[in-house]
């Protein structure tokens, strides 16, 4: 069965405003996921390590004003993007760390676009 | 800092033929985790297979094994006897050997399986 989940699996919206996106470790204690972006035809872009209780760690160049991570349980981690733009639009996947596995899992991805 | 270089943007190979896919990487750790993932159109990542570096015996699962050259710092995916199913962006990745360490993906290959 599927280990992480995200919600929305897809979301437009009108540029302007802001979007979250939900990151959730089903029955497994994460203390750190990850949040990826994927453009089309490319690979994974790393944006940010979510830390349970502590501030994320931003990727160079990726803004963390615009982008606002909050992992607030070691269930849940969140990506809000904030005043959204159609170059905002794209495919956001994050991960979570189990070390009992010493392995990373994906979550299925969201599809946002900007109108 | 470490890179991984996929050179192959995208490879086709008959059905139930063998195909390889070449990856290279550099770093300066001697220990660390090298990985494959399957991105099929659902766009969800499934780890393919795992090689850590101190293992000198190359890893294998079911159809899928690899060609681990440290020395060379080469990690290529072989897939025998290809299916249908099969067709999808790989990744070659890696990680460091800190547990929570972030993944550095390759750009990727797309493979298409000819019927």
């Amino acid at each position: 069965g599927a280990v992480v989940s995200q919600h929305p699996s897809r979301v437009i919206c009108k540029s302007g405003t802001s979007v979250k996106i939900e990151c959730r470790s089903l029955d497994f204690q994460a203390t750190t996921m990850f949040w990826y972006r994927q453009f089309p035809k490319k690979s994974l872009m790393l944006m940010a390590t979510s830390n349970e209780g502590s501030k994320a760690t931003y990727e160079q160049g990726v803004e963390k004003d615009k982008f606002l991570i909050n992992h607030a349980s070691l269930t849940l981690s969140t990506l809000t993007v904030t005043s959204a733009h159609p170059e905002d639009s794209s495919f956001y996947i994050c991960s979570v760390f189990l070390a009992g596995y010493n392995e990373q899992f994906f979550g299925p991805g969201t599809r946002l676009t900007v109108l | 800092a470490q890179t991984v270089t996929q050179s192959q943007p995208e490879m086709s190979v008959q059905e139930a033929e063998t195909v390889t896919l070449s990856c290279t990487y550099d770093t300066s750790e001697s220990d660390y985790y090298l990985f494959w993932y399957k991105q099929p159109p659902s766009r969800q990542m499934i780890l393919v297979i795992r090689q850590e570096a101190y293992k000198q015996q190359n890893a294998t699962e079911n159809r899928f094994s690899v060609n681990f050259q440290k020395a060379a710092k080469s990690f290529s995916l072989k897939i025998s006897d290809s299916q249908l199913g099969d067709a999808a962006m790989y990744f070659c990745a890696y990680r460091s050997l800190n547990r929570d360490d972030k993944i550095i993906f390759g750009k990727g290959t797309r493979l298409h399986i000819l019927p």
